[in-house]
């Protein structure tokens, strides 16, 4: 089936840890992006890919880093200057860069 | 990306329709109008999309009103699986950023 995934779907981290989201999609889409979401809000992009080796920064970047090495991997690193890291992360992929799709999610829970 | 305004909140009793409404009076003339739902802790997940004329897929119908500042979606029988937050969205086609989600509509199918 064709899709993205996430993992792990709980992520907990603790004061001055560095955590890794996993996002992959066999879609073949060229476009990748990570959002945040927090409770009750909506989504705020925190980076996107557009291509392979190459992507840029959301509205949040700050605290997190990103790599695309390859087109069906964008994985996203919570850093430990991410003060206020709980939240929902969502990554999407897209073709055409119009429709979004989007994986399951990660709840990054600090403890 | 134009702003979107939506009710708070809307109920609906199950196997009647649901009319989500959309207002977006900024639009511009390259902007095409969005919509996607979440259901609670998952990924948001895309429904349809149109520019100008109404457009139907297996999901959902988008009626855009001739001025273009409104519109409305329609889920023809609704389903206590549709109860979700439903995103109007408004961008330009070709934008590789993020999709813009505002507040939403809380739709409750009601049994």
């Amino acid at each position: 089936d064709g899709g993205i995934t996430q993992s792990p779907k709980y992520l907990f981290r603790k004061e001055g840890q560095n955590v890794t989201l996993s996002c992959e999609q066999n879609l073949n889409h060229d476009a990748m992006y990570w959002y945040r979401q927090d409770p009750g809000q909506g989504l705020r992009l925190i980076y996107y890919s557009q291509i392979v080796n190459d992507f840029q920064k959301g509205d949040i970047a700050e605290g997190y880093s990103v790599s695309r090495e390859k087109k069906e991997s964008f994985p996203l690193t919570v850093t430990s200057a991410q003060k206020n890291p709980t939240a929902f992360y969502l990554c999407a992929s897209s073709i055409d860069m119009e429709t979004q799709y989007f994986g399951p999610g990660t709840r990054l829970l600090v403890l | 990306d134009a702003k979107t305004t939506q009710p708070p909140s809307m109920d609906c009793a199950e196997g009647r329709a649901a009319n989500l409404p959309c207002n977006h009076s900024t639009i511009s003339g390259n902007e095409y109008v969005y919509w996607y739902r979440q259901i609670h802790s998952q990924g948001p997940q895309y429904i349809i999309h149109g520019l100008k004329n109404n457009e139907t897929n297996e999901m959902a119908s988008l009626i855009i009103t001739e001025d273009r500042k409104s519109s409305t979606l329609i889920l023809p029988h609704a389903t206590l699986r549709d109860t979700a937050v439903y995103y109007c969205i408004v961008r330009a086609s070709g934008s590789a950023r993020q999709l813009t989600f505002g507040s939403g509509t809380q739709l409750t199918v009601l049994p």
